[in-house]
Parts: structure tokens; sequence; C-alpha cells
């Protein structure tokens, strides 16, 4: 069962910041993060590990609760080039081999 | 470095044939994992390849398999296509070390139109 994101879709003006949130109906291995802008491939921003682990880029920030097998990714001050859509995938782990289930997507547009 | 490709970019094909798609791994990846992306939707996990093995399959019928080579590039192989296999087809590389999944590197996608 895929990750719940939301909201599905939020504008904002430059130099406002956004939150995005992941929830998981399943115990949480790790969350990922990638960002798709329109027609290119995602690009990696950041994984949460359990543990409190995190790989990413210094300008993106999120928080990973383990218990509430959620996960949080703070955008702020953004610049037009945040715009896309983004995703988090959660590690799921089953029969033991691993999967990566993406959520269906929070669209960010920002305006000038 | 040489980054992930894809062949081909789009590919139109008719209901009941077979199609292969291919991806080239980023130098020094080990694992290449398939996705499929229906339009407006999140990427859908069809299976990874871990040093040339399956290592992990997502909710996709056998119609769908695959197989990674000794220079870790890989195919994708849809038999009977139908038409809900129209899709974005992406690959992603990444170096796995033990079972945890690291950083991935997509391909720009095979856009697969089945008529």
């Amino acid at each position: 069962q895929q990750p719940v994101q939301s909201p599905q879709a939020v504008i904002l003006r430059e130099g406002e910041d956004a939150v995005i949130n992941c929830s998981s109906s399943k115990a949480l291995y790790s969350v990922h993060w990638y960002r798709q802008k329109h027609g290119e491939a995602p690009v990696f921003l950041m994984i949460l590990l359990k543990g409190g682990e995190q790989k990413g880029h210094e300008k993106i920030s999120a928080s990973f609760n383990e218990k509430k097998q959620q996960s949080s990714l703070y955008l702020t001050a953004s610049q037009l080039s945040y715009s896309g859509t983004y995703f988090c995938g959660t590690e799921e782990h089953q029969g033991g081999s691993e999967k990566l289930v993406f959520g269906k997507g929070t669209k960010l547009t920002v305006n000038p | 470095e040489t980054g992930v490709t894809q062949s081909p970019t789009h590919l139109i094909k008719t209901r009941g044939q077979q199609v292969t798609l291919r991806c080239s791994s980023q130098s020094g990846h080990n694992t290449v994992s398939w996705y499929q992306q229906a339009l407006g939707q999140g990427p859908q996990f069809i299976f990874q390849y871990y040093r040339e093995e399956e290592n992990g399959r997502g909710n996709f019928p056998p119609r769908f398999s695959g197989l990674q080579f000794p220079n870790y590039s890989s195919e994708l192989n849809v038999n009977a296509l139908e038409l809900d296999d129209s899709a974005l087809y992406l690959c992603a590389s990444s170096l796995e070390a033990g079972r945890v999944y690291n950083e991935q590197f997509f391909g720009p996608g095979t856009r697969l139109t089945v008529l």
C-alpha cells in the first residue's frame, strides 16, 4: 500500500515556506524524497533512516517519526527552482526482499 | 561520470506484442530498479536487480521480467502488452551496500504507448 502524501498541491510565492507530509500504514525502514520537474526524471533530495541518520542536500530538511510512521519535508525560503512534484518513497520489507513504494506526489508551484 | 541512460526514448506497440527496454546504469553502480509511472502518478516499483539477481519485486504480473548483465546494465521485458501498460518506464541505478536503499539516479525514461 502506497504512502499518503499531503497536501496534493500547494502554490507559494517566492520566499514562502512549505511543508509536505508523508504517512504510511506500515512500519518504515527509511523514507526517501525525490523531486520531479515536468518531463524530467525524478531527482534525489533526501533519505531518512531509522535511528535518525539523514543523507541529503544541505538546503533541504526533513523529519522522520518512526512511531507515527510519518515524514515531513520542509522547504524554506522557496525559490522558483523548487517548483515540481515531490514524491516520498517508503522502504518496505517483504519476504526477504525490499522495495521502495512511492506516494502519488505533491505538486509545488512557486510563483514570483 | 556517465549518468543513467535508457533506450529507446519513445516506443509505440500494439496490444499483444512484446517489448524490451534497456538501461545503462551509472558508472560504479551495481543495482538497477525499474519503475512504471502512469500520467499524474508516482513511480510504481516493478523490480530490482542487484548483482545480476532479482532482489525484490512489486505487484506486477510475471509477463514483466528483467535481466541484469555483468556490466550492470539491465533490460525490462514485457510480454502480451495491454493498453494499461502505456506509461513512462524509469530505471534507476544505485550503489547498494547490504540491504539499505541508497540514493537512486534515475534515467530519462522510455515512453511506451500501447495501441
